[in-house]
């Protein structure tokens, strides 16, 4: 079994300002995991994923996130907000035998002018 | 390579009519996964579908509603005389096969039950 803890629901920063969002996970086996990324009214857009290469992971529109074991993390960063980042973000994990993924409750990014 | 597809994107139902969801998968994959997202909410398994087999079904209430993927056609999520507690987004996901660690998100059908 496996399950996801996305610590705040909601997350504000001001423009320029480092983005970190919180993920912490739990998995029987060692899983893969993943953050997509849910603009208003739209669908799931991966930004990232972990698949047991590298633990430092880079996406798309300058996201990163690193692996820890020991913490059970996979924290989303990014060095600078953008305004164009507001959205809403879900951590998710797959386990490596395969199966469903599980989707944390979500983070509300809000980016202040 | 057209994505995942999902149709309607928007769907108003009458409470005790039948709401049916289509998912087409990507090409190539044969697996698919529906979800569901209640407002303020994440998404939650409810169906993981291959060709004409239903692999699990755990996170599908146990009445009003049902899913089918036929070897021809679309995934189609069905469900039952609609309640008020039904409006969602439902999201389809499809991957080629088990050790695939990628699914691919449609962009969603909102079911809104009046």
């Amino acid at each position: 079994a496996q399950s996801v803890t996305q610590l705040g629901s909601h997350v504000s920063v001001s423009e320029g300002a480092l983005v970190l969002l919180r993920c912490n996970y739990s998995s029987s086996v060692p899983p893969y995991l993943f953050w997509y990324v849910q603009y208003p009214n739209q669908g799931l857009q991966l930004l990232l994923k972990y698949t047991s290469a590298a633990t430092l992971v880079k996406g798309i529109n300058g996201f990163e996130a690193e692996f820890k074991k020991s913490e059970t993390s996979f924290h989303l960063t990014k060095p600078s907000a953008h305004m164009s980042d507001a959205a809403e973000y879900f951590c998710a994990v797959l386990p490596t035998n395969a199966g469903k993924s599980t989707f944390g409750d979500g983070t509300t990014l809000t980016v202040k002018p | 390579n057209a994505g995942v597809m999902q149709n309607p994107r928007h769907l108003v139902r009458r409470r005790g009519q039948e709401a049916r969801l289509r998912c087409s998968p990507m090409k190539g994959h044969s697996h698919v996964y529906w979800y569901r997202q209640l407002p303020e909410e994440g998404l939650k398994f409810m169906v993981y579908l291959q060709k004409e087999n239903i692999i699990d079904e755990s996170g599908m209430p146990k009445e009003r509603f049902s899913a089918e993927f036929p070897k021809e056609g679309p995934s189609i999520l069905r469900i039952q005389q609609v309640v008020r507690g039904d409006s969602a987004a439902y999201f389809c996901a499809s991957s080629r096969d088990t050790g695939d660690t990628e699914a691919f998100f449609g962009q969603g059908t909102r079911l809104t039950v009046v």
